[in-house]
């Protein structure tokens, strides 16, 4: 099992520029997420998918959106890319919510000029 | 105030040395708790959950306390490899059920 996927590992965009992380898992997991980690700051919930069909803003989803493609696959996108936005995002998922442990992908290293 | 809240550190100790660390937690109505353990660069990884009564694994033990609205980490007989950062998280179920990530602290085991 590869566990959590994502890709790229690293992007670099310019401002206003629009972009895709993709993300998959294959452990059968009910719930995925999207969070962006940043100095000093922590990991920071962007968007959330308890189950297939159904998505949720997390702490921080401006400027993102989701879509859980299927149960495997959960995609954020970036419509117009903004320096603030320069970060590490990782993806997870666990098997049903929050209670379970979450499983993290390797993570896509973000910068916009 | 931040949901979560860590020394950062850096803790910096010898090997074979027993080292702690503490967590707060503002929101009383958290539910579920966990320490993540994170490498340099790499994706935060799980190391254990928190129970009221209290856990261990081998050299780690996890610690509750509700009334002062913290956990704590203790790791004895230090290795090498414990180096990296630590990451305390909360789940608070009243406020859209998710997860509060702390900022982390730094252990570096000296050889």
């Amino acid at each position: 099992n590869a566990g959590v996927t994502q890709t790229p590992k690293f992007q670099v965009l310019k401002t206003g520029q629009s972009m895709t992380l993709q993300c998959a898992q294959d452990m059968n997991h009910n719930s995925m997420y999207w969070y962006r980690q940043d100095p000093g700051m922590g990991l920071r919930l962007i968007y959330y998918s308890a189950s297939e069909g159904t998505t949720d803003k997390g702490e921080v989803p401006n400027g993102y959106n989701v879509s859980r493609l299927n149960k495997r696959e959960f995609s954020l996108r970036l419509e117009s890319a903004a320096p603030s936005q320069t970060s590490v995002y990782f993806c997870a998922s666990s098997e049903w919510g929050w209670t379970d442990t979450q499983y993290f992908g390797p993570g896509t290293r973000l910068t916009v000029l | 105030r931040k949901e979560v809240e860590q020394d950062p550190g850096p803790f910096n100790v010898p090997e074979g040395a027993t080292v702690a660390f503490n967590c707060t937690y503002s929101n009383s109505a958290s539910q579920s708790f966990f320490w993540y353990r994170q490498d340099c660069r790499k994706e935060p990884k799980l190391l254990m959950s928190v129970y009221s009564s209290g856990n261990e694994d081998g050299r780690f033990t996890a610690q509750l306390n509700r009334a002062s609205q913290y956990i704590s980490l203790l790791i004895r007989d230090s290795k090498l490899s414990d180096s990296a950062t630590y990451l305390c998280v909360v789940n608070l179920m009243n406020t859209g059920n998710q997860f509060y990530f702390g900022t982390g602290t730094s252990l570096t085991v000296i050889p």
